[in-house]
């Protein structure tokens, strides 16, 4: 089955700067990779996602990108805010009724 | 707004005990899951379900039960409680997967077995 790797497992970034955070898959079928940030005391909440079609994707001030080849995506969070603070993850699955698999994890702390 | 309700945020239960973990979702999805969070080890997939009746094994079925007897509804429930199943516990819906679509996640219920 796929599996999902996540890096690092926790970041600290200075407030204005960029972060990243790197995830590998192993399942070349999978064609959906969505990213998740959860906040202290919540649920995961899908922050941005993109499509094996779709080589970047951008929203304000996060955006992803993807490699199929080298099977592996990242999300990069510019202008890092404190409220950025959270637990990201990424997670992926091949289209139709297969639920997402979940990486590890990565605590972000932006500090002020 | 997509609303996915889990009856508890904190429990506290003993070991042996017969444990149900509730969850309600308000938008008519499909599909609903149940994971656990432990730190480290990310989410993980305990069961999940494509529609009323149905249920399928995830990545760590052990231990746990599910039912499904109305489409808004998804219990998980813990046969007898063991101290290896303190952990949080995240429901999620999604519409069907026809292609790829998000997943709408519970607040968790902590789960303490003592």
């Amino acid at each position: 089955g796929e599996n999902v790797e996540q890096h690092p497992s926790t970041l600290s970034v200075q407030e204005g700067d960029s972060a990243v955070i790197k995830c590998t898959y192993s399942d070349s079928a999978s064609n959906y990779f969505p990213w998740y940030k959860q906040e202290l005391g919540k649920g995961p909440q899908l922050i941005i996602d993109i499509r094996s079609n779709v080589g970047e994707k951008k929203d304000q001030r996060i955006a992803v990108t993807l490699n199929k080849t080298a099977k592996h995506f990242s999300l990069h969070i510019t202008e890092t805010q404190p409220e950025d603070s959270a637990v990201y993850f990424c997670a992926a699955s091949i289209s139709g009724n297969t639920p997402l698999v979940f990486g590890k994890g990565t605590r972000l702390s932006v500090i002020a | 707004d997509v609303k996915v309700t889990q009856s508890s945020r904190y429990l506290v239960k003993r070991t042996g005990e017969k444990v149900f973990l509730e969850c309600v979702q308000d938008m008519d999805h499909e599909n609903m899951f149940w994971y656990r969070q432990d730190p480290g080890l990310g989410l993980r997939l305990i069961y999940f379900s494509y529609d009323v009746k149905m249920k399928e094994k995830g990545d760590i079925p052990e231990g746990y039960s599910v039912s499904r007897e109305k489409k808004e509804r998804f219990s998980l429930i813990l046969e007898s409680a063991s101290t290896n199943q303190t952990s949080m516990y995240l429901c999620a819906s999604s519409p069907p997967v026809q292609g790829d679509t998000e997943a709408f996640f519970g607040q968790g219920t902590r789960l303490t077995v003592v």
